[in-house]
């Protein structure tokens, strides 16, 4: 089935690093990525995985996954009063653009 | 390159009534799918389209269609409008290519129905 939960909030002082989680049911995937989005905005790619990779690293991002406990997480280093959003991990599989969304994950940086 | 435009921004339509709402993707780009963002139910998918073909559907009911056009835009139509029916309407698109295809949002319809 197609399912994917996210904590609902997360709050972090400026400098110090996030970590949003997420997992997910359906194995069958073939990317896993994370968006942001800003109040009043769409959404924005962050980061990508290809579903046969344990690790990405982009700058600041660092995304793990755990095939085997359907665990996908992002961690974001140093984080800055501007990555202050909403986020959210989806799924998409095999010959499709369909993504399936996860519950989101409001994180909040404070100085 | 100017990136997905999603028209209006904002609508308020009443109950019972009908609304169509517009997307245009990238140039070049041939994929466009659609999503709802409500408080509580999250993001989640509408339709999927590709050549003028509906290739996915998600599970709303019938009032809710799409369609594309052949220069890739594409169109999505709520008739019988009701309030639950008020949320932030996404539009992605994509190349879809080969392989990896990412995907490009909009800002998004919000639509208020009272």
């Amino acid at each position: 089935g197609e399912d994917v939960e996210q904590s609902l909030f997360l709050s972090v002082r400026e400098g110090d690093s996030s970590v949003i989680n997420c997992t997910y049911t359906d194995s069958s995937s073939t990317y896993l990525y994370w968006y942001k989005q800003e109040p009043g905005a769409g959404l924005q790619l962050l980061t990508y995985i290809f579903s046969n990779m344990d690790m990405k690293q982009d700058q600041r991002l660092t995304v793990l996954l755990n095939k085997k406990d359907k665990h996908l997480s992002l961690r974001i280093a140093d984080t800055q009063t501007g990555d202050s959003a909403i986020y959210f991990c989806a799924e998409t599989f095999y010959n499709t653009d369909k993504l399936i969304f996860g519950t989101g994950t409001r994180l909040q940086v404070f100085p | 390159k100017a990136g997905v435009t999603q028209t209006p921004r904002y609508l308020i339509k009443t109950r019972g009534q009908q609304v169509t709402l517009s997307c245009s993707p990238i140039s070049g780009h041939r994929s466009v799918s659609w999503y709802q963002q409500t408080p509580g139910q999250g993001l989640q998918f509408l339709f999927e389209y590709f050549s003028e073909t509906q290739r996915n559907k998600g599970n709303f009911p019938g009032r809710f269609s799409g369609r594309q056009f052949s220069n890739s835009r594409s169109e999505m139509n709520v008739s019988t409008l009701e309030l639950g029916d008020s949320a932030l309407y996404l539009c992605a698109s994509s190349f879809q290519g080969a392989t990896y295809n990412e995907q490009f949002f909009g800002p998004g319809t919000r639509l208020t129905v009272l």
